[in-house]
């Protein structure tokens, strides 16, 4: 298995309180992304990073913010969670992008937010 | 909206049988269509892939057969065992974009 660890692993909070999602890889891979994953929507991108300092948007960005200041650690931080953020978090790596990198998925973070 | 179509939403196989997931998508530009798997409580894990440029691959149990005029791609699972119930996604990715996922098809094979 990949040397992912997410944390926290599970996390209930209220709404409007701030959240910060970690990922942590051991196996030193360039690409690291945060998915989001709900019923009936399948895994949708929320933001992913191609270096330490370089982060890009994906598809569903709006109301949450990452960073990635060391090679190994990718944040993300909900500044006001809200009750449509309740979902599975993913984390994934790849050495490479696309179609010459297996995306190498963490066992998920489950938030519920009140 | 939805890049990548998939369906079934929920599959119930005899242990024995063909399980077949579909998928469509819209975008030409689409290059690279994996398949992953997920076990209750995991994160999903590479199962096999393909590019557009052949119409089938197979590994072991497993074959991904694509159709490129109609944009059309699908996982079929031979010899489904109950080791095989998990919830599958397609996906497919643009060469400097980003993986666009199905929405998963939750199969459970009976013994």
């Amino acid at each position: 298995d990949a040397g992912i660890t997410q944390s926290p692993r599970h996390k209930v909070t209220e709404t409007g309180t701030p959240v910060t999602l970690r990922c942590h890889q051991t196996e030193n891979h360039r690409y690291m992304y945060w998915y989001r994953q709900d019923p009936g929507h399948g895994l949708r991108l929320i933001h992913y990073s191609y270096g330490v300092k370089d982060t890009d948007k994906g598809e569903v960005s709006d109301g949450y913010s990452v960073s990635r200041s060391k090679t190994e650690d990718f944040l993300l931080t909900l500044e006001s969670a809200t009750s449509s953020q309740t979902s599975v978090y993913f984390c994934a790596i790849s050495e490479r992008q696309g179609d010459t990198g297996e995306l190498f998925f963490g066992e998920g973070s489950r938030l519920t937010v009140l | 909206q939805q890049q990548v179509k998939q369906s079934p939403q929920s599959l119930i196989v005899q242990k024995g049988g063909i399980s077949i997931i579909n998928c469509a998508y819209e975008n030409t530009a689409f290059d690279y269509f994996p398949w992953y798997q997920q076990f209750p409580g995991k994160g999903p894990a590479l199962l096999i892939a393909i590019r557009p440029d052949v119409s089938e691959k197979k590994e072991g149990r497993f074959t991904i057969s694509f159709n490129k005029s109609a944009k059309q791609f699908s996982l079929h699972i031979m010899d489904s065992q109950p080791g095989d119930s998990a919830t599958y996604f397609c996906a497919a990715y643009n060469t400097g974009n980003q993986f666009y996922f199905g929405t998963g098809t939750s199969l459970t094979v009976i013994p």
